[in-house]
């Protein structure tokens, strides 16, 4: 068990609808990044923040928008869904941004897009 | 980003050791070597990093080489646990970068009883 709590574990919806994927750092990980895992992909990275701040961006499309909140959880939402958004995202945080910070993952959010 | 290439894949023998390599030509000085690993239906799994030199913990170890343009993740004797995806990636701390790992895709280790 990494600490790291996601929620939902699997989420089933159809497309043009909006869902939201909720994740739980560790305790006082500061750092949370969002990551998109698809068969002909890999693991992209998406979206990060700091302490509620965000701090970096990556291959995040327009339709899907992140926060992280003052108890430092974040959630990452995804609107107009469409099929090819069907894939596992991963949460994961770390304590800092540093290098010698590792990052904790956790089990994901299998989503698919019927 | 700077890139790292590792083999597709590799195979080895249950309580042999495993060595996988990957080769980063294109290191910079603020680039950490980190290693995750991503077993079947879970979350990556961070491993080892280093900077310059070997390092050592329970899980493995990691050879760096003096240029730094390469690096070996070794793990000692191979269980069937072990058999996952295995990623090498630099972490830059830099910039703009912030600590992100950007994942390349990896070496798929399979372990043979």
């Amino acid at each position: 068990d990494s600490g790291v709590t996601q929620t939902p574990k699997h989420l089933i919806t159809a497309t043009g609808q909006r869902v939201t994927l909720r994740c739980s750092p560790r305790s006082g990980d500061l750092s949370v990044y969002w990551y998109q895992q698809s068969l002909d992909q890999g693991l992209q990275f998406l979206i990060q923040y700091y302490n509620g701040e965000e701090r970096a961006k990556g291959n995040i499309l327009e339709r899907f928008s992140a926060q992280q909140f003052p108890d430092l959880h974040s959630e990452l939402n995804l609107s107009s869904l469409e099929l090819g958004d069907s894939a596992l995202y991963f949460c994961a945080s770390s304590k800092g941004t540093g290098e010698n910070t590792e990052a904790f993952f956790g089990q994901g959010t299998r989503l698919t897009v019927v | 980003d700077a890139k790292t290439t590792q083999p597709n894949s590799m195979e080895s023998n249950e309580e042999e050791p495993v060595h996988l390599p990957c080769n980063h030509s294109t290191i910079s000085g603020t680039d950490y070597i980190h290693w995750y690993r991503q077993l079947p239906s879970q979350g990556p799994e961070y491993v080892i990093h280093g900077l310059t030199s070997n390092v050592n913990n329970r899980m493995a170890s990691l050879a760096i080489a003096e240029d730094r343009k390469s690096s070996t993740l070794i793990l000692h004797r191979a269980t069937l646990r072990d058999a996952a995806v295995y990623y090498c990636i630099l972490r830059d701390v830099s910039g703009t970068s912030y600590g992100k790992l950007t994942f390349g895709q990896g070496t798929i280790l399979t372990v043979h009883p």
